[in-house]
């Protein structure tokens, strides 16, 4: 398929480390993010969420953590795996008004076996 | 169970024609969301449409325009095609009408020449 990202900035990680992927936000208002993962070919897969009133949640080998005083979004990937070579995109939503989510620019990780 | 699903997944179109997609949302999901993926972008949101209704808009021409069937099905369609209207159109359903439980489809590819 076809790369979704040709341009984007590039992590580049070896198999087994951990990922940090960091994602600045626009609007203050915002109290729902997301995190994606996008292979080629696909469309946007939901990795993990979290809402404004917490700062930290985990999930499974990922973490994703919020600061609202910079309006800041990190996710952590733990063991980094040959799988997760992808683009992630964070995405931000006003929840009570519709669920249009706004992307960021995206980041490209590469794991290196 | 069945995704969401969209058609069809590539499409190439001469300048000046229209153009229809067509998305099926998850059994079950209510609303249906379109985005414009651009090469090396994140997704910008097009419409939301929530029980057959248009509930938001974003920041794209008048010659895009959506519609929702009863059966939660959708439709987007685009006229006078524009070299620029080449991307990656995403379909998402989800169960109401907030950003929580988006669910993507895969995309059709629209190669306008």
């Amino acid at each position: 398929g076809e790369s979704v990202g040709l341009h984007l900035p590039t992590l580049s990680v070896q198999e087994g480390d951990n990922s940090i992927i960091n994602c600045a936000y626009s609007n203050s208002a915002s109290d729902y993010f997301i995190w994606y993962k996008q292979e080629s070919g696909k469309g946007p897969q939901f990795i993990i969420d979290i809402r404004s009133n917490m700062d930290k949640r985990q999930g499974q080998r990922v973490t994703v953590l919020l600061n609202k005083t910079v309006k800041h979004l990190s996710l952590q990937i733990a063991a980094t795996q040959p799988g997760d070579s992808a683009v992630y995109f964070c995405a931000e939503n006003i929840d009570n008004a519709g669920n249009m989510l706004t992307f960021g620019g995206g980041t490209r990780l590469m794991v290196k076996p | 169970d069945a995704g969401v699903t969209q058609s069809p997944t590539h499409l190439i179109k001469t300048r000046g024609q229209h153009v229809t997609l067509r998305c099926s949302p998850i059994s079950g999901h209510k609303s249906v969301s379109w985005y414009q993926q651009v090469l090396g972008q994140g997704p910008q949101f097009i419409f939301q449409y929530y029980e057959k209704e248009e509930r938001g808009r974003g920041n794209f021409p008048d010659r895009f325009s959506a519609r929702q069937f009863p059966n939660y099905s959708s439709e987007l369609n685009v006229n006078a095609l524009l070299l620029g209207d080449s991307a990656l159109y995403l379909c998402a359903s989800s169960p109401n009408r907030g950003g929580y439980g988006y669910t993507f489809g895969s995309g059709t590819r629209l190669t306008v020449v």
